[in-house]
């Protein structure tokens, strides 16, 4: 069946590093990618999304490319900050009935000032 | 426009008590989803409907029930609460009938269950 498998943490970098997260995925068809983010005791939102091959998707500073020939979607980040600390979740959504979306297990990421 | 709302926040429940937990959504979407959130395990899909009057099974539908009388609100019972239903719920929403490249699920601050 579908899922998406992505890096355990907990990560912890210093301020100013340079982030990956990696996600690899299976699935039939040509799903839509997803990088959603939560913040400590709030729900999740949506980062950024790609829904067909070599697209980059990208906010507040983070990109992640849709990579068909190795199922990954990693999400990248030149420099973080400490606002960046929150778990982070990739996903996907297979074209189907009821939109559904896979989850991953989720990163938490730590950053030090 | 509050988005989706859930209630209550966070609730204790003893083996055996049921409840309701209620999810709102204001931007008349079709679509909602409970899921469940536990450590390491990311987010499962309970049950979902997609439209007023529907409802259908997801990845651990056992043990709730939920209904979806009215478009802007979905609930979720637990008929009798078990420590294995402690966990945090959220609920979402989508309207996903335009295109595929539309979409996103927008989720609720959540509600923190435990069971004892």
């Amino acid at each position: 069946g579908d899922s998406v498998t992505q890096m355990e943490g907990p990560v912890t970098l210093s301020e100013e590093a340079f982030l990956t997260i990696n996600c690899t995925y299976t699935a039939t068809g040509y799903p839509s990618l997803f990088w959603y983010v939560q913040y400590p005791g709030e729900g999740l939102q949506l980062l950024l999304k790609a829904t067909k091959a070599d697209d980059k998707g990208s906010n507040k500073g983070f990109e992640a490319t849709y990579r068909k020939e190795t199922t990954s979607f990693h999400l990248e980040k030149g420099s973080v900050q400490v606002s960046d600390s929150a778990v982070y979740f990739c996903a996907l959504r297979v074209y189907s009935s009821a939109s559904k979306i896979i989850f991953g297990s989720g990163t938490r990421l730590s950053i030090r000032p | 426009n509050a988005g989706v709302t859930q209630t209550p926040k966070f609730r204790v429940l003893k083996t055996g008590q049921s409840m309701t937990l209620l999810c709102a959504q204001d931007m008349n979407h079709e679509y909602m989803y409970w899921y469940r959130q536990d450590p390491g395990m990311g987010l499962r899909l309970i049950h979902y409907s997609v439209g007023e009057g529907t409802t259908a099974k997801g990845e651990v539908p056992d043990g709730y029930n939920v209904s979806r009388l009215k478009k802007q609100n979905f609930l979720l019972g637990l008929e009798s609460a078990a420590p294995s239903q402690t966990s945090v719920y959220f609920c979402a929403s989508t309207d996903d009938l335009l295109a595929r490249t539309l979409y996103e699920q927008y989720f609720g601050p959540g509600t923190r269950l435990t069971v004892t």
